[in-house]
């Protein structure tokens, strides 16, 4: 099956970096997204990944390691307005198209 | 560009009744996908469409949910005699081509409510 598994909860301290991972066992491997919703609001697009390593957007940062099916996403210099569900998500073959399988997020509160 | 436009924001609708969320794609996306989110399951794929044809519906229930996306106007996901366990948060998501290499954009999503 399908399996994707990320803390539920996470607490920080605002200007603080704090690292949500994500691990995965899917089948047909074709990318790692995160997402950033906050309550009552669509998920907006954070970052994407294919292939190993690191990839860096200015606060915002995700690693992929494929061999072990793990990614993590790094926030550094937290503000008050990070505080959001991030939810990691996968793209797996499906017959001749590809579909995004979802964690259920990790809920983050940044606290002063 | 006015991102994808969902609507309503909010619905609710006795047990019984029919209800009709619409969304329309970001100006030059031809691919739709509808996702239900409830609050302890995370977003579940529900189906993915383009333009007047539905190309993977295995995340639709297989009674009284449907879905188009017409060659004119917006797609639409229809919930009829809807029951109680069909609250949710509906969200739709648009891409413009099948192997989007920098994500989805997501609408506001539509909050349906059955009474």
């Amino acid at each position: 099956g399908q399996n994707i598994d990320q803390p539920t909860e996470m607490t920080a301290t605002e200007g603080a970096i704090v690292q949500i991972n994500c691990t995965y066992q899917t089948s047909g491997f074709n990318g790692l997204f995160w997402y950033q919703q906050h309550a009552g609001e669509a998920p907006t697009f954070l970052s994407y990944n294919v292939l190993d390593g690191l990839e860096e957007k200015g606060r915002f940062s995700s690693f992929l390691s494929r061999s072990k099916g793990y990614s993590y996403l790094l926030l550094k210099e937290l503000q008050m307005k990070d505080s959001a569900s991030y939810l990691c998500a996968v793209r797996v073959n499906a017959g001749n198209n590809r579909k995004l399988i979802w964690g259920l997020g990790t809920s983050l509160a940044v606290n002063p | 560009n006015a991102g994808v436009m969902q609507n309503p924001r909010h619905l609710v609708r006795r047990r019984g009744q029919e209800a009709r969320l619409r969304c329309s794609p970001m100006k030059g996306h031809s691919h739709v996908y509808w996702y239900r989110q409830l609050p302890e399951e995370g977003l579940k794929f529900m189906v993915y469409l383009q333009k007047e044809n539905i190309i993977d519906e295995s995340g639709m229930p297989k009674e009284r949910f449907s879905a188009e996306f017409p060659k004119e106007g917006p797609s639409i996901l229809r919930i009829q005699q809807v029951v109680r366990g069909d609250s949710a948060a509906y969200f739709c998501a648009s891409s413009p081509d099948k192997r989007p290499n920098y994500g989805y954009t997501f609408g506001s999503g539509t909050r349906l409510t059955v009474v």
